[in-house]
């Protein structure tokens, strides 16, 4: 079983869709999770980390449920420029490594 | 903010080359990684180094070694390159109290022939 797991998509929504990702762990032990965001042939960058209480960005909505181990990405009002990949994070139990999960693709149409 | 940087963005080699791929960050950031990521997979760590001199192997370190003899620099490299190390290669640091945001280098597609 892989440590992290996503669904690979692609999602095509339609601009102004709500939008769901989720994504699995395996280990109960991690302590952090954050979702990137990857363009096409770019490199990925931070979109939010995922704390217990539930956090909002803006649009971007990320929620954690240890229970069950899934953390949730909730984009609305979706926008062509939401279109990218989704990658799943976690930290892994040791030293200051983290675990990718391959990704939830996003396409956003007009 | 913060800019990492890596020496090529497309690189091609021959099967037995040894080839060297350089990462540079300029936050003074103690952490840096090495990942590969391929279609399907995902990102992968090959290695990673928390200090000057130091470094711990990831997933999948056969095949591969790294130098980190500035903490600005970690270097890749790759003894006898393969096909099946045909990839993209993405460096990535990180300040050492945090192991959230890791800012990753633009990448280089290696394409072993």
């Amino acid at each position: 079983r892989k440590e992290v797991e996503q669904d690979p998509g692609p999602f095509n929504v339609p601009e102004g869709a709500t939008v769901a990702f989720n994504c699995t762990y395996s280990n109960s032990a991690s302590q952090s999770f954050f979702w990137y965001r990857q363009d096409c042939r770019k490199e990925p960058k931070l979109l939010m980390s995922v704390y217990s209480s539930g956090n909002e960005d803006g649009r971007f909505t990320a929620q954690l449920n240890r229970a069950s181990q899934y953390i949730s990405l909730l984009i609305r009002d979706s926008k062509l420029s939401d279109s990218a990949t989704y990658l799943c994070v976690v930290n892994a139990v040791g030293f200051q490594k983290l675990v990718f999960g391959t990704g939830t693709r996003l396409l956003v149409s007009p | 903010d913060v800019k990492v940087t890596q020496s090529s963005r497309y690189l091609v080699k021959r099967t037995g080359e040894k080839v060297f791929l350089e990462c540079v960050q300029d936050m003074d950031h103690e952490n840096m990684f090495w990942y590969r990521q391929d279609p399907g997979l995902g990102l992968r760590l090959i290695y990673f180094s928390y200090d000057v001199k130091m470094k711990e192997k990831g997933d999948i370190p056969e095949g591969y070694s790294v130098s980190r003899e500035k903490k600005e620099r970690f270097s890749l490299i790759l003894e006898s390159a393969s096909t099946n190390q045909t990839s993209m290669y993405l460096c990535a640091s990180t300040i050492q109290e945090s192991t959230d945001t890791q800012y990753f280098g633009p990448g280089t597609r290696l394409t072993v022939l």
